[in-house]
Parts: C-alpha cells; structure tokens; sequence
C-alpha cells in the first residue's frame, strides 16, 4: 500500500537560509499535517490542511510558512534558519472523518549549522 | 496541565512477556481519538492502533491491543507477546478540540521499551 512520501530524507542547511520540504499524502487522504521533533522530544503539531485549505496552526514560528497544493501533496517552507531548527520533521495524512488514523511519513531530518 | 500523560519514561521486558504501556489524558471534548505510535530508533512514526471516544470495543490489532477505560481516562497499550523488534519508543496521542485545541494530535513524552532476550 502507498505511504506518506517525503523529501528530502536528510537536509543540512547553514544558519540564516531557507529550505524547503515536500510531502505527498496518500492518495484520497484529504488532510495533511506537520509536525517538528527536537532531539529527545515528543513531537509538536505545526500546522494543517484540509482540501487544499489551511485547517488549523500550532506552534508554527512566523518564518515557516506551508501550503498544500491542487495534487494534495504540500511544502513547508523555512526561512531565517536557526540552530533550534535542527530537528525531525514529519508530514502525515489522514482520511476522511475528524477521528480516523494518521500515517506518518518517514520524516525529513533538518539540521541546522 | 498535560494532555496525555505517559508516566512510564524506560521500560525493560523479557521477551515473549506481555507489556502495558500506560497513557492518561485529560480532555472535555466528548468526541476524541486516541492514538498509539511506535518509532524505532531509525526514526518513522509508526501507526498501532486507534480508540475512537464513542467505540464501545476495546481496539485490537495483531499483538496490539488497547486498554480502554473511558471513566478513568486511559488508554493503555497492551503488547501480546514482546518480541525483541518491538524495542523502540511508544507514543500515546490524542485529538481533541477542547479548550480551542487544534486539530493536530497532541502527544505524550513517550516511554522507551527495551525487549531483554
């Protein structure tokens, strides 16, 4: 069965620079989500789409921005990269109805120098 | 205070003994799901098993079953078996929209479970 892809798997990027990275749900997954893992931490809800809109934000910092696009799959971006950064960060997707299963992807590791 | 609570940090199991990985949570929502999610130490997140708040069965899925006692609050993952592949970090997590909350799921702390041959 078809999982959540994303990409880059590994990202090292230098303070201050931006980066960008992909997720592609699984097909007929209306709902997209984003989450940061630091090192050693649980991880922590950023932001979501449903149907191409944004649903909800959590603790998303001003300089990430992300959008979901028309095929479904969406892009965080992250600009002004800081050392905090550093971090794992997931895209899951979900099917119809508020309460159903969300899978993960393999997460992109970001880490910030 | 903490929406899921996992007070269980590191846990060492014999194999082929079962395992209950404790999770409390605290939500006003009458209508929420409960998630539990492995991730090895390569890092992916992986999907056990589900409780919806209105599902009147306890959630079961191969060796995974899920505890659920509505009154008290938790949702225990009960694991048949152990095998020494389960070693990992195991996430209890919840969605809910009290309190304004968003619709990501929110996650307890964890607890390492390490399978002893």
């Amino acid at each position: 069965a078809a999982g959540v892809i994303q990409s880059p798997r590994h990202l090292i990027k230098e303070k201050r620079e931006t980066a960008t990275l992909k997720c592609y749900p699984i097909p007929r997954h209306d709902t997209v989500y984003w989450y940061q893992q630091g090192p050693g931490q649980d991880p922590q809800f950023l932001i979501s789409f449903y149907e191409k809109m944004q649903s909800d934000k959590g603790s998303i910092p001003d300089r990430f921005s992300a959008q979901q696009f028309s095929d479904y799959h969406s892009e965080l971006n992250m600009s002004s990269l800081e050392l905090g950064d550093s971090a794992l960060y997931f895209c899951a997707s979900q099917g119809q109805g508020a309460n159903t299963e969300a899978f993960f992807g393999q997460g992109t590791r970001l880490t910030v120098v | 205070a903490q929406k899921i609570t996992q007070t269980q940090p590191g846990m060492f199991v014999q194999e082929k003994e079962a395992v209950t990985l404790d999770c409390t949570y605290d939500t006003s929502d009458p209508s929420y799901g409960l998630f539990w999610y492995k991730q090895p130490s390569s890092g992916e997140m992986i999907f056990l098993i589900y409780q919806g708040s209105y599902d009147q069965q306890n959630a079961t899925e191969g060796r995974y079953s899920l505890n659920f006692q509505k009154a008290r609050k938790s949702a225990n993952l009960v694991i048949s078996a152990s095998q020494l592949g389960d070693s990992a970090m195991y996430f209890c997590a919840m969605r809910d929209r009290s309190g304004g909350g968003a619709d990501g799921l929110t996650f307890g702390k964890g607890t390492h479970l390490i399978i002893q041959p």
